[in-house]
């Protein structure tokens, strides 16, 4: 079946650092990629999507490029804050119209001012 | 804007014991209706998804079995039976299409076996 592999469990910074949480999938189509974001309390928030090969998602200063070749969608931002404290899910679609997402473990951030 | 509401929040449930969840949805611009577990470790998982009043589908997962129910166009209901580890379950809502659309999640409903 398809899967999501998010390699970091958690993730400690300092404010101004460049993060980076790295994301590879493993689907047998074509499927469509995302990013969501939960802070603690709340359900997971949209944060963007890639619907295609080199198609570059972004929003709120984090940005990924979906890469077919190397099946991955890394999340990255140039200069954290504090408020960007929260886990982080990477999750495929399939675009069959199944609706049938998978998500990543989580990756949990921690940006300390 | 809140585009779902659930309720019960959270819930006390005696081991054996099944429990029924609501979901009300807010806005019909997004009216494909989810449900997703999330377990104690955070891993979050998709249940099911019923577009249509009447819809009715069952699972059974390690840990608790299913069912979900589309009862009209705005209602989304699930009962959780056998539970034997806590977990959040969220309802999400999405517009209709191929499978790239966001999924809005609501605040979700926090169970634990007592």
């Amino acid at each position: 079946g398809d899967s999501v592999t998010q390699t970091e469990g958690q993730v400690a910074l300092s404010e101004e650092d460049f993060l980076t949480i790295h994301c590879n999938y493993s689907a047998s189509g074509y499927p469509a990629l995302f990013w969501y974001v939960q802070y603690p309390g709340e359900g997971p928030q949209f944060l963007f999507r890639a619907s295609r090969d080199k198609e570059k998602g972004s929003s709120r200063g984090f940005e990924a490029t979906y890469n077919k070749e190397a099946t991955s969608f890394h999340l990255q931002k140039a200069s954290v804050q504090e408020s960007d404290s929260a886990v982080y899910y990477c999750a495929l679609s399939d675009q069959t119209g199944n609706y049938k997402y998978v998500f990543g473990a989580g990756t949990r951030l921690k940006v300390i001012a | 804007v809140t585009l779902l509401e659930q309720n019960p929040r959270w819930r006390l449930v005696p081991r054996g014991q099944a429990v029924n969840l609501r979901c009300i949805l807010k806005n019909s611009q997004y009216p494909w209706m989810s449900w997703y577990q999330q377990d104690l470790q955070k891993q979050l998982q998709w249940l099911f998804t019923l577009r249509s009043p009447g819809d009715k589908e069952v699972k059974s997962l390690p840990g608790a079995d299913y069912l979900a129910t589309r009862v009209t166009d705005t209602e989304l209901r699930l009962q959780v039976a056998n539970m034997s580890q806590g977990r959040t379950l969220y309802c999400t809502c999405s517009g209709p299409g191929l499978g790239d659309a966001e999924q809005f999640f609501g605040p979700g409903t926090r169970l634990t076996v007592l």
